[in-house]
């Protein structure tokens, strides 16, 4: 079974900044996807960022970037230029690909980050 | 384009009784995945719906059911509900060609007393 961790709960940095959130992984597939969902207050997950296991290029979206490292199964989420709408609950997920026995999204416990005016 | 939609939004039950939690998928979508998410945690998966067929399942027991109608939405049904089954209740679609790519509802929050 693959197994999801997220070592900070909670992290707390000033607007404009630019913060890195962590996540480690642990599985024996070869190819799978990873993922941040954000959560804010309103509870509706919004996918941030996926990236494919086997593309070497980290995936970018706008502020938001991975830096995907698979031989140490690490999947960190930057965020550049921080906003106050960027006050969530970020979920770090796994999953293995659909019909090789996939059994839907793996969370991580999630990183509470707020940011401060 | 309407997104994922989940009905109602908040429910209150007794021990011992039964709830059933809906949802709509985004539109051009034909699978559906449920998960639970209790305080603090991540969400856990539930099972998912493809074809009106539950097509994978996770850790949860018999007690969790669902359904699959004809125009892809769903239905989860819990019965015998346990204080521990209190939780937000989130359902996701996507598209059987890029069923990776989940997109959840605001989810139905429920309250086992």
């Amino acid at each position: 079974a693959q197994t999801v961790t997220q070592s900070q709960p909670e992290m707390s940095v000033q607007e404009a900044e630019t913060v890195t959130l962590s996540c480690t992984y642990d599985t024996s597939e070869n190819n799978y996807y990873l993922f941040w969902y954000k959560q804010p207050p309103s509870r509706q997950m919004i996918l941030v960022i996926r990236q494919e296991a086997y593309k070497q290029q980290n995936a970018t979206e706008n502020r938001f970037s991975v830096n995907f490292q698979k031989a140490a199964k690490s999947f960190s989420l930057k965020i550049s230029d921080s906003q106050l709408g960027d006050t969530a609950m970020y979920f770090c997920a796994f999953m293995k690909p659909p019909g090789g026995g996939a059994d839907g999204l793996t969370f991580g416990k999630g990183t509470h980050l707020i940011i401060q005016p | 384009d309407a997104g994922v939609t989940q009905s109602p939004t908040h429910l209150i039950k007794t021990r011992g009784q039964q709830v059933t939690l809906r949802c709509s998928p985004k539109s051009g979508h034909d699978t559906v995945s449920w998960y639970q998410q209790a305080l603090g945690q991540g969400p856990q998966f539930i099972f998912q719906y493809y074809e009106e067929e539950e097509r994978q399942r996770g850790n949860f027991p018999d007690r969790f059911s669902g359904h699959q109608f004809p125009n892809y939405s769903s239905e989860l049904n819990v019965n015998a509900l346990l204080l521990g089954d209190s939780a937000l209740y989130l359902c996701a679609s996507s598209y059987r060609d890029s069923e990776e790519t989940q997109y959840f509802g605001p989810g139905t929050r429920l309250l086992v007393l």
